[in-house]
């Protein structure tokens, strides 16, 4: 099975600021690796899939980069707004889900 | 707008089974692929599996002694139901619908489900 590792598990970063996340697999996951913001009692969305395709309507301040085993999701400007929790999800071998990044603003 | 919603009972019994269903307006279950996630407490989630267009079912091994997901075309519902729950089985459930390729593009908001005696 894959193993993802997101780190960092908390963040706390200022408006404006430039936010990384990022996602480790166990083995090459070629593109398939997507972010996901979710907000406090909100359902999941998907902000980026196959690594750096922004989905539909979302904000081109969030951008996903990486291959094989190391990607990252950045937020170029933080805004208030994008305080939530984000995770990945692999889908080139099944479906395994990163642990999750809490962010807040400072 | 495409849009997903879970319902069900917050309270299962050890060894019974829990029964959810996903509501979906907007778009048809009999395109794409629809399926159910769920996040323990703690936050960790696990991908449970999907049934799709055709009704051919896809599950997590770990669960595939326990999980069936079906669904009714006609009320455009998709069903989860996971036999002999216990208390580890208790986590926020979640439908969600696949895009081409894999991602979740579209989720429910979840409910939250105990299993207590």
């Amino acid at each position: 099975d894959i193993q993802m590792t997101q780190s960092p598990s908390f963040l706390s970063a200022s408006v404006g600021d430039r936010v990384t996340i990022n996602c480790k697999a166990s083995q090459n996951i070629n593109k398939y690796l997507d972010w996901y913001q979710q907000k406090l009692g909100e359902a999941p969305k998907l902000l980026i899939y196959n690594t750096n395709s922004l989905h539909t309507g979302i904000p081109s301040r969030f951008s996903g980069s990486g291959s094989g085993t190391d990607f990252t999701l950045t937020i170029s400007s933080l805004q208030p707004e994008d305080v939530a929790t984000y995770f990945c999800l692999q889908h080139n071998s099944g479906w395994t889900f990163g642990g999750g990044t809490k962010l807040e603003l400072k | 707008e495409v849009q997903l919603q879970e319902s069900g009972p917050g309270l299962v019994k050890p060894s019974q089974s829990l029964s959810l269903t996903c509501s979906v307006t907007g778009y048809s279950i009999t395109s794409n692929y629809w399926g159910w996630i769920r996040k323990f407490p703690g936050n960790k989630m696990e991908w449970m599996g999907y049934i799709s267009y055709s009704g051919s079912t896809s599950y997590n091994p770990s669960l595939k002694s326990r999980i069936s997901i079906t669904r009714d075309t006609s009320k455009n519902q998709f069903f989860l139901q996971l036999n002999s729950v216990t208390t580890e089985d208790t986590a926020t459930y979640y439908c969600a619908r696949y895009r081409y390729g894999g991602s979740l593009d579209y989720w429910g908001q979840g409910v939250m489900v105990t299993v207590s005696s």
